[in-house]
């Protein structure tokens, strides 16, 4: 069965532009929840989404928003985007609660704001 | 918040046991104990996760102390594979579920 994927890998972008990033869960996975990773802060959680609804946020300015889409796959967008907000961005996605399942995690986007 | 604290890093010969201490003393008595590790340049990936009891599994073991404020992961013998950043996660309900990551220990496996 296919892993998490997430797109685009690695990108480039300046400050004050904005990003979507897309993450597709494994097929069946109904949860999916975002992390930023970065080497000051580690792993922060950003929000989790299981059937279209987002059912948890972290602190996080509202410039950090997502949405899933009916078939589980989300992406996440950030606008504004500044310096800090260089990091892995991760997405995990579980079957169908993410409190007691397991939680996969995808490769990551790595973005670079400049 | 709910917060994790771990040693920074650990040392391990290879083919020996490996005790991971974490330490979570405002774990509230809903929240899940998950054990996530991370290779260089991989995602995390799951290890084992508890509530209350003892649990075992293929990668593992973990031990919850019994007032819960900490717990150990246990790697019976540890293979320069095993060698990454291991995370003790708490599962925090709060409406929904969140997830608290602690800091991380680095693992370093010698041959």
């Amino acid at each position: 069965k296919a892993g998490v994927t997430q797109t685009p890998r690695y990108l480039i972008k300046t400050r004050g532009q904005q990003v979507t990033l897309s993450c597709s869960p494994i097929s069946g996975h109904r949860s999916v929840s975002w992390y930023q990773q970065t080497p000051g802060q580690g792993l922060q959680f950003l929000f989790e989404y299981f059937s279209e609804t987002q059912r948890n946020k972290g602190n996080f300015p509202g410039r950090f928003s997502g949405r899933q889409f009916s078939n589980s796959r989300s992406e996440m967008n950030v606008s504004t985007l500044e310096l800090g907000d260089s990091a892995l961005y991760l997405c995990a996605s579980s079957w169908a609660r993410g409190d007691l399942e397991t939680q996969y995690f995808g490769p990551g986007t790595r973005l670079l704001v400049l | 918040d709910a917060k994790t604290t771990q040693p920074n890093s650990m040392e391990s010969n290879e083919e020996e046991p490996v005790h991971l201490p974490c330490n979570h003393s405002t774990i509230s008595g809903t929240d899940y104990i998950h054990w996530y590790r991370q290779l260089p340049s991989q995602g995390p990936e799951y290890v084992i996760h508890g509530l209350t009891s003892n649990v075992n599994n293929r990668m593992a073991s973990l031990a919850i102390a019994e007032d819960r404020k900490s717990s150990t992961l246990i790697l019976h013998r540890a293979t320069l594979r095993d060698a990454a950043v291991y995370y003790c996660i708490l599962r925090v309900y709060t409406g929904g579920f969140k997830t608290i990551f602690g800091a991380g220990t680095r693992l370093f496996v010698k041959a």
